[in-house]
């Protein structure tokens, strides 16, 4: 079992760029979300996704997009990326509601010049 | 909605030595807590976890945690601190019609020999 794998591992974008950050999990689980971790704010979400198909804003979803089209996958969308939005982004998926905790990914560290 | 606050941001021990991380928490009705732990570089894993039944629970690691309701709190106890449990420690709280995990901004161990 792979888990929760997130590509890349490392980017640095320019200001302006958009670029995709990929997640992939292979347990089955209907419940994913996506977090952004900057130092002193601890790990804050983005957007997560209830089954394919079924996307929502979490707590600060501007300037990313995301899209469920498959129970696996769970790409995150940078339209337009901002030096704000240089951090560490990682991916995590569940089982079923929150209860059972998240499996994480090993994250992927963005750097917008 | 669920919340949860980390009193200590960073907290030095000794090899050997006991510990405690403080977690508090704020929710109307019983939460699922979750601890996880962050090494550098690398993404979280779950160290424990409560939902329901037997106020102590022991996770991995040799770690273990003690809900309190009355105190609204899930402290993080283990008996003897090994130099590798140097990293950074976060209490997540999720709620059974809740989608993900509310984060507290982490504490971070320093072990010194």
């Amino acid at each position: 079992n792979a888990g929760v794998t997130q590509t890349p591992k490392f980017q640095v974008l320019k200001t302006g760029q958009s670029m995709t950050l990929q997640c992939a999990q292979d347990m089955n689980h209907e419940y994913m979300s996506w977090y952004r971790q900057d130092p002193g704010m601890g790990l804050r979400l983005i957007h997560y996704s209830v089954g394919a198909g079924i996307t929502d804003q979490g707590e600060v979803p501007n300037g990313y997009n995301v899209s469920r089209s498959t129970t696996e996958d769970f790409p995150l969308r940078l339209l337009s990326a901002a030096p704000s939005q240089t951090s560490v982004y990682f991916c995590a998926s569940s089982y079923s509601n929150s209860r059972y905790g998240y499996t994480f990914g090993s994250g992927t560290r963005l750097t917008v010049v | 909605a669920q919340s949860v606050t980390q009193p200590d941001i960073h907290i030095t021990v000794s090899e050997g030595a006991s510990l405690e991380l403080r977690c508090n928490y704020s929710y109307g009705a019983t939460p699922y807590l979750f601890w996880y732990v962050q090494s550098p570089g690398q993404g979280l894993q779950l160290l424990l976890k409560y939902f329901s039944g037997d106020t102590l629970v022991q996770g991995i690691k040799g770690f273990e945690a003690e809900f309190k309701r009355s105190q609204s709190s899930f402290n993080l106890r283990k008996p003897s601190v090994h130099w590798s449990d140097a990293a950074e420690y976060f209490c997540a709280v999720g709620a059974d019609s809740g989608y993900a995990l509310n984060f507290g901004k982490g504490t971070s161990l320093l072990v010194t020999p």
